[in-house]
């Protein structure tokens, strides 16, 4: 079965640059989630939508941006990179069903290093 | 006080040992996740649960909504089980983590 598709999967940038991470959802999910991992940290929510819509927000950093294309695959745009972004970058795609939650599924990550 | 907690932190066990891991949590919520992490960081979604228990193979959960408090359990514990198992309970659609468990099961 497919799963979610997270690219690249290892990204080294330096300070002050732009990043792009793009997640591709299983086919026919509608929700689209990112979070963030630091090192030894758990994940932390940090945006999600539906239907290409911002559904919720969590503790994004305003240098950050994100959105939702039509055929449902999210990109994650981060500017003015620090090292503090460092970190593990999951994506998780669900279909929203009646009761409003849905099992998310992760994909693999992408391990973001910033020096 | 995390939203929520889980114990033990770390986990040592044998192989074939039953292990249990716990799950507390202080918000309401509309379901509770186990989820698995492996080294190198993929997370594989485990359980969803909202009331009672769910098994799958050797694994089983369950939730108590009224004491806010869940456990995982590993029947027959097997060395490819060590990984860090999360904690995550959902409110809407975000996910809330807890701070997971090392279960290191040694052969």
């Amino acid at each position: 079965a497919a799963g979610v598709i997270q690219s690249p999967r290892h990204l080294i940038k330096e300070k002050r640059e732009t990043a792009t991470l793009k997640c591709y959802p299983i086919p026919r999910h509608d929700t689209v989630y990112w979070y963030q991992q630091g090192p030894g940290q758990d994940p932390q929510f940090l945006i999600s939508f539906y239907e290409k819509m911002q559904s919720d927000k969590g503790s994004i950093p305003d240098r950050f941006s994100a959105q939702q294309f039509s055929d449902y695959h999210s990109e994650l745009n981060m500017s003015s990179l620090e090292l503090g972004d460092s970190a593990l970058y999951f994506c998780a795609s669900s279909l929203i069903g009646q009761a409003n939650t849905d099992t998310q599924y992760f994909g693999p990550g992408t391990r973001l290093t910033v020096l | 006080k995390n939203e929520v907690e889980q114990s033990p932190q770390n986990l040592t066990a044998q192989e074939g040992e039953f292990i249990t891991i716990n799950c507390s949590y202080s918000v309401g919520i509309s379901a509770l996740h186990w989820l698995q992490q492996h080294p190198g960081g993929g997370i594989v979604s485990l359980f969803m649960l909202s009331s009672g228990k769910k098994k799958h193979g050797r694994l089983i959960a369950t939730i108590n909504i009224q004491e806010k408090h869940s456990s995982l359990h590993i029947t027959a514990s097997h060395p490819r089980d060590s990984a860090v198992y999360i904690c995550a309970v959902s409110s809407g659609s975000r996910l809330t983590f807890g701070e997971g468990t090392q279960l290191t099961v040694n052969p």
